[in-house]
């Protein structure tokens, strides 16, 4: 069973531009949550998807948001880069919400903002 | 508001010996403890989870156990291996329907063999 795979991998933009990144989680899995990951702040909630509505929100600028298709791959938008933007972001799935349970991970895209 | 905390943020040991991570959460209706690994590269692995009707969980050489009277939760690791080197973070989250967890700052395990 394939994992969750994100697109791409490594990215480098500069300040002010925006970038889309991209998550295909496990087949079956209809929940996509999306993280950003720094050495200062640590794994932050970015929001969460099911059924290609966003369930919850974390407390990220209006310049972060996201979508999910109806095969639930998910997207996430980030506009008008700053320096501080610069991090990991990790997608997250599982089957969907309920009791929670475990999320799977992908290898995240690490953004570089010059 | 929700806050994990945890701690120690570097753990060195020597090969053989247990490691011990501690986290404490403040919202007291979370109620889904899960632990995750990450190495290098990688993004977080699933490696232990509880939930707050149990106490304690084993899986081979990991245990978690979770005192929700005191709001703490801890990893236990017996026997390590250099291969336990990585990262380790804890979380929590509520039972409120989302996905959302909230994530202790990571330790840094370091096993010399």
């Amino acid at each position: 069973k394939a994992g969750v795979t994100q697109t791409p991998r490594y990215l480098i933009k500069t300040r002010g531009q925006q970038v889309t990144l991209s998550c295909s989680p496990i087949s079956g899995h209809r929940s996509v949550s999306w993280y950003q990951q720094t050495p200062g702040q640590g794994l932050q909630f970015l929001f969460e998807y099911f059924s290609e509505t966003q369930r919850n929100k974390g407390n990220f600028p209006g310049r972060f948001s996201g979508r999910q298709f109806s095969n639930s791959r998910s997207e996430m938008n980030v506009s008008t880069l700053e320096l501080g933007d610069s991090a990991l972001y990790l997608c997250a799935s599982r089957r969907g919400p309920g009791i929670a349970g475990e999320q799977f991970f992908g290898p995240g895209t690490r953004l570089t903002v010059l | 508001g929700e806050n994990v905390e945890q701690h120690p943020s570097t753990l060195s040991v020597q090969e053989g010996d247990s490691a011990v991570i501690k986290c404490t959460y403040s919202d007291s209706a979370s109620n889904y403890f899960p632990w995750y690994k990450q190495e290098l590269g990688k993004g977080p692995q699933l490696i232990i989870d509880i939930r707050s009707n149990v106490g304690e969980k084993k899986d081979q050489r990991i245990a978690v156990t979770l005192n929700k009277t005191a709001k703490h939760f801890s990893l236990h690791i017996t026997e390590t291996q250099p291969e336990d080197s990585a990262v380790y973070f804890c979380a929590a989250s509520k039972p409120d329907n989302t996905d959302k967890l909230i994530f202790g700052t990571g330790t840094r395990l370091q096993v010399f063999p």
